[in-house]
């Protein structure tokens, strides 16, 4: 089975700092996605990558950033964290046809004080 | 853009009840449909997904969904819940051109024994 594995399960942070949320997976996927899932508002989308170190934004980009220099991690950055950014992180890889579904991690609840 | 709605936010039943859990999409373009489920404090699974032929697909734990193409609608079935099907379920859409899936808002079921 395909693993995609989220550094942390729950994670503080302060107002102002920059935080690093980890994602591997160890199927060689090609596309990796970063997603944050808020009540209510079901998964948006925030970054994707369909190969190294190439990205794409999504549909909430600000105030996010990405980075994947290996084919297996992909890295969501909060350049400074705000608290309209506590939320649940989800990050999702995929084989690059478009007829599979994604796998996904068991996410990163970040609260931001 | 596309968008997913899911009509119902909170459904609740009763064990054996059946179960229709509504899901719309815009998007005038051929698409890739899914479900998903989230059980309490575990990851996203993949419960079907429509790619072509056969509009009624069947997938796992005894759950289907009919895609209805002049209705935009992927509607998930099942003919009998069960307790252990208390989840909240993501209806996904991918348009073929793109990359990324698009979630709607979820919906979450509670079974009463």
């Amino acid at each position: 089975d395909v693993k995609v594995t989220q550094s942390s399960r729950y994670l503080v942070k302060r107002t102002g700092e920059k935080v690093f949320l980890e994602c591997v997976q160890d199927m060689d996927h090609e596309n990796m996605f970063w997603y944050r899932q808020d009540p209510g508002l079901g998964l948006r989308l925030i970054y994707f990558s369909y190969d190294v170190k190439m990205k794409e934004k999504g549909d909430i980009p600000e105030g996010y950033s990405v980075s994947r220099e290996k084919k297996e991690r992909f890295s969501l950055i909060l350049e400074s964290a705000s608290t309209n950014q506590t939320s649940m992180y989800l990050c999702a890889s995929r084989i690059r046809d478009r007829s599979y579904g994604y796998t996904f991690g068991s996410g990163t609840r970040l609260t931001v004080v | 853009a596309q968008s997913v709605s899911q009509h119902n936010h909170h459904v609740i039943l009763s064990e054996a009840a059946s179960l229709e859990l509504g899901c719309n999409y815009s998007y005038g373009g051929t698409v890739n449909l899914f479900w998903y489920v989230q059980y309490p404090g575990q990851h996203l699974q993949l419960l079907l997904k429509y790619f072509s032929g056969d509009p009624l697909v069947k997938g796992i734990k005894g759950f289907e969904a009919e895609f209805i193409k002049s209705k935009f609608s992927f509607n998930l079935r099942k003919p009998s819940v069960q307790w252990s099907d208390t989840a909240e379920y993501f209806c996904a859409v991918n348009a073929r051109a793109g990359n990324m899936l698009t979630f709607g808002g979820g919906t979450r079921l509670m079974v009463k024994p």
